[in-house]
């Protein structure tokens, strides 16, 4: 089975810091994805990458950013976390032909004090 | 911009009952579908897609009916176990657009 791990399941930083957000997956897929979940929004794509080095902007990119140096790690980083990004992150994760998220991680619930 | 809802955000069922969760979409060139369900804890799961030349699909216990008239979306489960208890969510993806657009979810309880 296709595992996606995100490396914490909690966390909580201050405001002002620069927060890293990791996200591996073990079947070699193509593309990634960060989304956002927030009570009564839904799910909100925040950045996608199609492979190693290339990245597109989701709806809501302000305040993030990402990298995918290898295929298999997708990281997310808050470059000075504010109490608005308190919230669920989610990476997912599908294979080159399906650009449309099929596996999750099970979330990082991120609190900014 | 396009918007997509579940009507309801919950539904309490009793176990071994058909479930109908549903979704209404607002951009008529979606033409693609996906339901998910998010158990507590955990990060959604993929359940069935549909494209849009498609009015029917099955999958295992589960269908799903778009009703591309008036822009609707159905997901059905059949005899609905405590295991089904969980938030579904629809999504969407615009013709021109390969980003999804997800709704809010609707948290299912299936009663013993």
């Amino acid at each position: 089975d296709v595992k996606v791990t995100q490396s914490s399941r909690y966390l909580v930083k201050r405001t002002g810091e620069k927060v890293f957000l990791e996200c591996v997956q073990d079947m070699d897929h193509e593309n990634m994805f960060w989304y956002r979940q927030d009570p009564g929004l839904g799910l909100r794509l925040i950045y996608f990458s199609y492979d190693v080095k290339m990245k597109e902007k989701g709806d809501i990119p302000e305040g993030y950013s990402v990298s995918r140096e290898k295929k298999e790690r997708f990281s997310l980083i808050l470059e000075s976390a504010s109490t608005n990004q308190t919230s669920m992150y989610l990476c997912a994760s599908s294979p080159g032909q399906g650009i449309q998220p099929q596996h999750f991680g099970d979330g990082t619930r991120l609190s900014i004090l | 911009g396009e918007s997509v809802g579940l009507h309801l955000p919950t539904l309490s069922v009793q176990e071994g009952d058909n479930s109908i969760i549903n979704c209404a979409y607002s951009n008529s060139a979606s033409d693609y579908f996906i339901w998910y369900k998010q158990e507590s804890g955990k990060g959604p799961q993929f359940i069935i897609d549909i494209r849009s030349n498609m009015d029917k699909r099955q999958g295992q216990r589960v269908t799903v009916l778009l009703n591309k008239t008036v822009k609707h979306l159905s997901l059905q489960i059949a005899a609905t176990q405590p295991g089904d208890s969980a938030v579904y969510f629809c999504a969407e993806r615009g013709g021109n657009d390969y980003k999804l657009s997800f709704g809010a979810g609707t948290t299912v309880t299936v009663r013993a």
